[in-house]
């Protein structure tokens, strides 16, 4: 149990075009979905906290206009890097939890700005 | 903000050894979880843990939190090539439904 799809798992795409990364959890509800950056030999970075139907919340230096998230419903939520330039290329990772249950990831999403 | 050391940051073994890495704080945690990455792919949860003083296992792997609530360790046993990879502690000050806290890491390696 507690699967997190997440796709696409790589892109590569040129600088100025907005990238759309979706989280899906398979086989139960997340109340919370959690959007993280991970650089290389580095930890995660949480970007982003969103429960369904509301607005996300961005941590200190995350631009929302940048990384825009939508939870529209219960078992998907959505990543768009709007216009992308090359540094924000990396590796984003979403998680999913239901109500007091712990995080599940999926498996990332590689993102190369050329 | 909150941090968690974890450390060692890296272990080199072989194969058949055991591997101790722990996670301190100076707050206090009501939840503390342990996750392993592989390379390229999402970390995947190895064990959570609810309660001060609670040991738990999962296979080979055993975690503790700490009486203080301001560690956990966690131990694996007869180490095989497949446990290499990056672990890492997480903490969290609610049930797990809020953000967490995550330690830098331990990179293992096991040699066979």
């Amino acid at each position: 149990g507690a699967v997190v799809s997440q796709h696409p798992s790589r892109v590569i795409c040129k600088s100025g075009t907005s990238v759309k990364i979706e989280c899906r959890s398979l086989d139960f509800q997340a109340t919370t979905m959690f959007w993280y950056r991970q650089f290389p030999k580095k930890s995660l970075m949480l970007m982003a906290t969103s429960n369904e139907g509301s607005k996300a919340t961005y941590e200190q230096g995350v631009e929302k206009d940048k990384f825009l998230i939508n939870h529209a419903s219960l078992t998907l939520s959505t990543l768009t890097v709007t216009s992308a330039h090359p540094e924000d290329s990396s590796f984003y990772i979403c998680s999913a939890m239901d109500r007091d249950q712990p995080q599940h990831f999926g498996d990332g999403t590689r993102l190369s700005i050329l | 903000g909150q941090q968690l050391n974890q450390s060692p940051q890296s272990m080199f073994i072989q194969e058949g050894e055991d591997v101790s890495m722990n996670c301190t704080s100076s707050s206090i945690f009501n939840t503390w979880l342990w996750y392993k990455q592989d390379p390229g792919e999402g970390p995947v949860l190895l064990i959570a843990l609810y309660k001060a003083g609670e040991l738990t296992s999962n296979g080979r792997l055993t975690a503790q939190f700490g009486i203080t609530r301001k560690d956990s360790f966690l131990n694996i046993s007869a180490s095989i090539p497949s446990d290499v990879g990056i672990y890492f502690c997480a903490g969290s000050t609610q049930g797990g439904s809020e953000k967490l806290v995550f330690g830098k890491g331990t990179k293992l390696t096991v040699n066979p």
